[in-house]
């Protein structure tokens, strides 16, 4: 059983386009991070987000942390091909271990 | 951030034999854990390195597999022991900073053959 569950696993789209990537759990967590993934590279932290309801923006990036801390959103606005990539959202439980989600792997085409 | 250095970032190694992967991390932390990232999928924790301690590890994981060290607050090793192709993987060091926001390294990339 997959304690976050990420959607859409694959998703492909124009430049220009918007999309939104969801992490949905049943469990509360205490904090919820956003990372991204390039092709040889280790996860890289793009935001973390703590209190339910917590908006935060990264440039056309805007994340969002549901009221209750058991879901989170990711909102990419006018997509360019430098955001293509695997986006792994993670639930932090207990002493700060992560749980992750499947991961998203989002292309843009020019 | 942190600046978290793994050693090494890539190699091929022949089946039953075994690697240590080394990770540095640029300041002292409290916390460090190692995943693992088979092909194609997402991250997986295989145990919490405790300083001066066993390693706590994750349900499929056991120590005589994947021994850890962590000698200091700075360091930590993780080995991958009599290795078969099913052991193929990106393995990842990672740290507890303030703010409670974990970074990772860049991952060593180990195939089996």
């Amino acid at each position: 059983t997959q304690l976050l569950e990420q959607s859409p696993q694959f998703l492909s789209i124009q430049e220009g386009e918007n999309l939104t990537v969801y992490c949905n759990s049943s469990s509360v967590f205490s904090s919820l991070q956003w990372y991204r993934q390039e092709p040889g590279e280790g996860p890289v932290l793009l935001v973390t987000v703590v209190t339910g309801g917590e908006v935060k923006k990264l440039k056309r990036l805007t994340f969002q942390f549901g009221d209750a801390r058991k879901d989170s959103s990711l909102h990419i606005t006018a997509a360019q091909p430098g955001d293509t990539g695997l986006y792994l959202c993670a639930g932090a439980q207990g002493a700060q271990k992560l749980v992750f989600g499947q991961g998203t792997r989002l292309t843009i085409n020019p | 951030s942190a600046v978290i250095s793994q050693k090494p970032s890539r190699d091929i190694c022949q089946r039953g034999t075994s690697l240590t992967i080394q990770c540095q991390v640029d300041s002292q932390v409290t916390m460090m854990f190692w995943y693992r990232q088979q092909p194609g999928q997402s991250l997986t924790l295989i145990a919490t390195a405790n300083q001066g301690s066993e390693a706590t590890y994750e349900s499929g994981f056991v120590i005589d597999k994947f021994p850890i060290s962590r000698p200091n607050l700075t360091f930590s090793t993780l080995t991958v022991s009599n290795m078969s192709p099913e052991d193929s993987s990106i393995y990842l060091c990672s740290a507890l900073r303030a703010g409670n926001t974990i970074y990772f390294g860049e991952g060593s990339w180990l195939t089996v053959v």
